[in-house]
C-alpha cells in the first residue's frame, strides 16, 4: 500500500488549454474524493465517487470540469478551457466504506494557469 | 453563519507551551468531527477523530460540545514539529463530503 498517488505533481498551462489529472487511491478504498485548495483557504469539495458512481458534485464544479472513475479504481479530473482562476492545488482523497470520515489524501497536483 | 469557523491565527507559542484552538460549526446534524494538520504546501493528514464528547491522544486532546456546536483542540508541551495549520472538519450531516474550515496556523518558536 503506497497511499494515494496523484499525477502530475505540478502542471503549468496556458489559459484556454485543457488539462487532466490522475488519482490512484488506496487499493481497498471504494470512496474517492476530489478537492481544490487555494492559498489561505481550507480544501473545498468538488466531487465524490463510490466505486464507479459519481454520487455528489459541488456547485463549484462548473461545466468545464469533469471527473471520471471508469472501473472504480483510478480517477481523472479534466478541466477544459482553463482560466487563471483555476490555479490551485487539486487534492484527491480516498476512504473505506466502513471507516467514516477517515480520508487519506494524496500529495496533490498544483495547477498554474498563465 | 459559515459552516465551519476557526480563528486563523497565527498562534506563535514557545516550545513547551500549551495552546488551544477553537472551532464552531453550523450544522447540528454533524455526526463526527476530525482534526487534520496540514504542513506548508503539503496535503492534510488526519490527526484526531472525535465521535462522542472528546478524545485524547498523547499530547493532543479534542473536546466536543454539541449543545454549543463547538469543538476544541488542546496541544500540551508544544514541539517545533507541531508547527502547521490545523483544520477542523465536521462530518456526516447528510453528506459524505468533509467540510473544511480555513484552519488555524500554529508556529512553535524555539
Amino acid at each position: 500500500d503506497t497511499g494515494v498517488s496523484q499525477n502530475p505533481r505540478h502542471k503549468i498551462t496556458k489559459r484556454g488549454q485543457n488539462v487532466t489529472f490522475r488519482c490512484d487511491p488506496i487499493s481497498e478504498h471504494n470512496r474517492l474524493y476530489w478537492y481544490r485548495q487555494t492559498l489561505g483557504q481550507g480544501p473545498e469539495f468538488l466531487t465524490y465517487f463510490q466505486n464507479e458512481a459519481q454520487l455528489e458534485k459541488s456547485r463549484l464544479l462548473s461545466d468545464r470540469f469533469s471527473a471520471e472513475r471508469p472501473k472504480g479504481s483510478f480517477s481523472t479530473l479534466e478541466i477544459q478551457r482553463t482560466e487563471q482562476g483555476d490555479s490551485a492545488m487539486y487534492l484527491c482523497a480516498s476512504s473505506h466504506l466502513d471507516r467514516e470520515g477517515g480520508y487519506t489524501f494524496g500529495s496533490g497536483t498544483r495547477l498554474t494557469v498563465v | 453563519r459559515k459552516e465551519v469557523e476557526q480563528d486563523p491565527g497565527p498562534f506563535n507559542v514557545p516550545e513547551g507551551a500549551t495552546v488551544a484552538f477553537n472551532c464552531t460549526y453550523s450544522n447540528s446534524a454533524s455526526q463526527s468531527f476530525f482534526w487534520y494538520r496540514q504542513d506548508c504546501r503539503k496535503e492534510p493528514k488526519l490527526l484526531m477523530s472525535v465521535y462522542s464528547s472528546g478524545n485524547e491522544d498523547g499530547r493532543f486532546t479534542a473536546q466536543l460540545n454539541r449543545a454549543s456546536q463547538y469543538i476544541s483542540l488542546l496541544i500540551r508541551d508544544s514541539k517545533l514539529s507541531d508547527s502547521a495549520t490545523y483544520l477542523c472538519v465536521p462530518w456526516g450531516a447528510g453528506s459524505y463530503q468533509l467540510t473544511f474550515g480555513k484552519g488555524t496556523k500554529l508556529s512553535v518558536i524555539p
